[in-house]
């Protein structure tokens, strides 16, 4: 499966701190998407990478891509409280980002 | 508001009842999906629509019919579910681009379906 796991399943920071959120995924994949998920609701898009990118930014966020480990990281910097939410990687194998597998997802808790 | 406009936003039915939920999507996308989200499993990927035409069905149960009208529209019509059935039931639209692909979904809020 390239299902992609993130790591940690759960993080709690202070509003400013950094938070960094990591996926792992198991084959080769054409591009690798980050969604924001807040808790009852639909899945925001952040940002999508592909395979021959190493690093995106968008705003406060950064996400990293390493293929050589199969694994990317998302970076939120001066995290906010509404940034609390669930963040999932999803993993597209050819270029329908829209037929992504999705990992379990890190949740994210910032306290004001 | 992600374009993407799903109802209802609660159900709940009996078994032997019969519902549909509604998708539509007012990005001028031409794929549609359907993705079911159950509590402590991932996102799983059910149907997925392309000009109309169904191009995946990932070895969804019989009990779960979708149907496309249009490129804006997408139904998941629901009879004699389980009470494994409830989740929260996610529709998405992404634009194809002239290479073949497609990018990044646009989700809508979910209908939440709870079967008695």
């Amino acid at each position: 499966s390239q299902q992609g796991e993130e790591d940690p399943q759960a993080l709690s920071i202070q509003e400013g701190e950094n938070a960094t959120m990591n996926c792992s995924y198991k084959t080769s994949i054409n591009n690798l998407q980050w969604y924001r998920q807040n808790s009852g609701r639909g899945l925001v898009h952040l940002i999508l990478i592909r395979s021959n990118e190493r690093e995106k930014h968008s705003g406060r966020l950064r996400v990293t891509l390493d293929t050589s480990k199969k694994s990317s990281s998302l970076l939120i910097t001066a995290s906010r409280a509404a940034d609390t939410a669930s963040y999932f990687c999803a993993t597209a194998y050819n270029t329908n980002a829209g037929k992504s597998t999705f990992g379990d997802g890190t949740t994210l808790t910032v306290k004001p | 508001e992600t374009g993407v406009t799903q109802t209802p936003r609660h159900l709940v039915m009996g078994m032997t009842n019969k519902k549909s939920l509604k998708c539509e999507q007012h990005l001028g996308h031409n794929a549609m999906y359907w993705y079911k989200q159950s509590a402590k499993k991932p996102l799983e990927l059910m149907f997925v629509y392309n000009f109309k035409e169904q191009t995946e069905n990932n070895s969804v149960p019989s009990r779960f019919s979708p149907e496309c009208p249009n490129s804006s529209h997408l139904f998941l019509h629901l009879h004699t579910l389980q009470p494994e059935d409830s989740a929260l039931y996610l529709c998405a639209s992404s634009q194809g681009s002239s290479g073949g692909g497609h990018g990044e979904l646009f989700f809508g809020e979910g209908s939440r379906l709870t079967v008695l």
